[in-house]
């Protein structure tokens, strides 16, 4: 089962703009995390945040988490073109030292020029 | 991309064949990860390995076998394809908090 579920399942936008996308999850997390994935590319890690942590900075980037509340938002400022792709948020827990990382449906964000 | 590496990329097979899919590491990384990703499912947890012939199933691991001999290699393998296996499988590695991807193989079951 999905642990992750994200809001919207698309955004169009125009280059320029911020957008924003939602996560919203079930159960307690160790840590959570963004990804981006261009079409047909494998996922790139875009950003960490701890459960103790309430926003986190990365260049355009600012991800937020409410635990009481079991979600998080990631906010991308002033859009660029290269900036279309799908975005996917995690929550990892930690079994044996290994990672498992539950993901959400993802948010296909398209950058219009 | 952290050294990963995944063969074949593209592969179509028939109902009811075995089918292995290779997972290579060039950085001695432990932790390896297989996923596949389905439309409207995001990606899910098959088997993971968190050391030489040391794994563990995950989320959607029934039909899947995985076997890890050497800390470079961590093989998937289909015993029985079947069409609902048709997916992009994506191997990860993790490391300082992050899992970094393979660049997928996709799959296709006739």
């Amino acid at each position: 089962s999905q642990q992750g579920e994200e809001d919207p399942q698309a955004l169009s936008i125009q280059e320029g703009e911020n957008a924003t996308m939602n996560c919203s999850y079930k159960t307690s997390i160790n840590n959570l995390q963004w990804y981006r994935q261009n079409s047909g590319r494998g996922l790139v890690h875009l950003i960490l945040i701890r459960s103790n942590e309430r926003e986190k900075h990365s260049g355009r980037l600012r991800v937020t988490l409410d635990t009481s509340k079991k979600s998080s938002s990631l906010l991308i400022t002033a859009s660029r073109a290269a900036d279309t792709a799908s975005y996917f948020c995690a929550t990892d827990t930690i079994i044996q030292g290994a990672q498992k990382l539950v993901f959400g449906q993802g948010t296909r964000l398209t950058i219009n020029p | 991309d952290a050294g990963i590496t995944q063969s074949p990329r593209h592969k179509v097979t028939e109902t009811g064949t075995p089918v292995t899919l290779r997972c290579h590491q060039t950085e001695n990384h432990r932790y390896m990860y297989w996923y596949r990703q389905d439309p409207g499912h995001g990606l899910r947890l098959i088997h993971y390995s968190y050391g030489v012939k040391d794994t563990d199933k995950g989320e959607v691991s029934d039909g899947y076998s995985v076997s890890r001999s050497k800390t470079e290699d961590f093989l998937l393998t289909l015993e029985s394809a079947t069409s609902s296996q048709t997916s992009v499988y994506f191997c990860a590695i993790s490391e300082s908090g992050e899992q970094f991807f393979g660049p997928g193989t996709r799959l296709t079951v006739l």
